[in-house]
């Protein structure tokens, strides 16, 4: 059990164009669902945090009008890179939680390269 | 502030025992995880530890001392699949993830 998914695993588009991600728990309800971006050779570095129904909490230098996160129900948060640039690419990857923070299941993350 | 250190790279023998070391500063703390994280993936859940002392999964354990603010992770029997990045993360009174930096485990036939 506890399976995230996301889509599209990789993508690649033009400097300027926007880009969406999605995030599913597909066998759970996710009271919480995190947007992490990693760079070759780093560390996960949290970009925001959303409950759903509710605004995203952004961590500081994460701009939230470039990226737009909307958890809409339980099971879907999505991640738009809005006018995207060559510094943009990196490995997205959502997580999801319950209630009791035990644990965040991770989706298998998305490639994103910006010519 | 919060922080949290593990080696960079670490090197290990196939069938062989490695411990890769965990400290860390947190505000508030509600557990201590360990993930694995092969080249291109994204990080999958091997341990979490709340309490103090030692637990065990198979041929991987993880132990917590909560007073030294410490943690290891003990892969035994190593095998070739075993090679791939292992991240620490200790969760704050916010139930925020933490995260080390990773340690690189390269294994060695």
């Amino acid at each position: 059990g506890a399976v995230v998914s996301q889509h599209p695993s990789r993508v690649i588009c033009k400097s300027g164009t926007s880009v969406k991600i999605e995030c599913r728990s597909l066998d759970f309800q996710a009271t919480t669902m995190f947007w992490y971006r990693q760079f070759p050779k780093q560390s996960l570095m949290l970009m925001a945090t959303s409950n759903e129904g509710s605004k995203a909490t952004y961590e500081q230098g994460v701009e939230k009008d470039k990226f737009l996160i909307n958890h809409a129900s339980l099971t879907l948060s999505t991640l738009t890179v809005t006018s995207a640039h060559p510094e943009d690419s990196s490995f997205y990857i959502c997580s999801a939680s319950t209630s009791d923070y035990n644990e965040q299941f991770f989706g298998p993350g998305t490639r994103l390269t910006v010519l | 502030g919060q922080n949290i250190d593990q080696p960079t790279e670490m090197t290990a023998t196939e069938g062989a025992i490695v411990q890769i070391n965990c400290t860390y500063q947190t505000s508030g703390f509600n557990g201590l995880f360990w993930y694995q994280q092969h080249a291109g993936e994204a990080p999958t859940f091997l341990s979490y530890n709340v309490l103090d002392g030692l637990e065990e999964k198979g041929r991987f354990s993880s132990f917590l001392s909560r007073s030294k603010g410490y943690s290891y992770l003990l892969l035994k029997e190593l095998q070739m699949k075993d090679s791939a990045s292992y991240l620490c993360a200790g969760m704050d009174s916010n139930y925020q993830l933490i995260w080390g930096a990773g340690t690189k485990l390269i294994i060695k036939p």
